[in-house]
């Protein structure tokens, strides 16, 4: 089976600019998670989305927003670039909405210039 | 809020030397704890898990005990090799689910 996919894998960007990551999870996971992992830290948790409503927010900014799919892929969006969004964002997929293990995908590096 | 705690690294080890990471974690109700595993230039792998205290996960060589008396996940291997070389993450999913990571412990096996 495929694991977690997310693309692109690479984007560089420019201060101020929008950006749209997206991911699909393991066939028959309906939960995606979004983290940050800024170089050199462990990863930050942003969301979580469980049959397509929100069910976990971390501490980011409103400029960070996520949706879920019916098709239960998901999509983070980030308004207003900053050079401190500059990080590998993570998307995991796990089963249900509680305390599961997360299958992680290979991550979208995002450099902010 | 719930977080956790891991040993400051960089750790370098000789090839079949014992390991230990240490990992310690505060939460409130009763979390999974796991170790996370990324290799160079790759994402993050499942190592290992335990779901309630006293459970024992283990994968790899790999092993590390649920201590809810002191709060504690610490992870071990007997005998490293030079393929562990790796970044080693120490996490919990609490009641709000979100999973939360300590901030990595770099491990370098020399043969």
């Amino acid at each position: 089976d495929a694991g977690v996919t997310q693309s692109p894998t690479h984007l560089i960007k420019t201060r101020g600019q929008h950006v749209t990551l997206r991911c699909s999870p393991i066939s028959g996971h309906k939960s995606v998670s979004w983290y940050q992992q800024v170089l050199g830290q462990g990863p930050q948790f942003i969301f979580q989305y469980y049959e397509k409503e929100e069910r976990g927010r971390g501490n980011f900014p409103d400029r960070f927003s996520a949706r879920q799919f019916p098709n239960y892929s998901s999509e983070l969006n980030v308004n207003a670039l900053l050079l401190g969004d500059s990080a590998l964002y993570l998307c995991a997929s796990s089963l249900g909405g509680g305390p599961y293990e997360q299958y992680f995908g290979p991550g979208t590096r995002l450099t902010v210039t | 809020g719930n977080s956790v705690t891991q040993m400051e690294g960089p750790v370098t080890l000789s090839e079949e030397a014992f390991l230990t990471i240490n990992c310690t974690y505060t939460a409130t109700g009763y979390p999974s704890l796991f170790w996370y595993v990324q290799y160079p230039g790759e994402g993050l792998q499942l190592l290992l898990k335990a779901t309630k205290a006293d459970d024992k996960g283990s994968n790899k060589g790999f092993e590390a005990t649920y201590r809810k008396e002191t709060t504690s996940f610490h992870l071990e291997k007997g005998s490293v090799q030079v393929s562990d070389s790796a970044v080693y993450f120490c996490a919990l999913v609490a009641n709000n689910n979100d999973m939360r990571f300590g901030a990595g412990t770099r491990l370098t096996v020399k043969p």
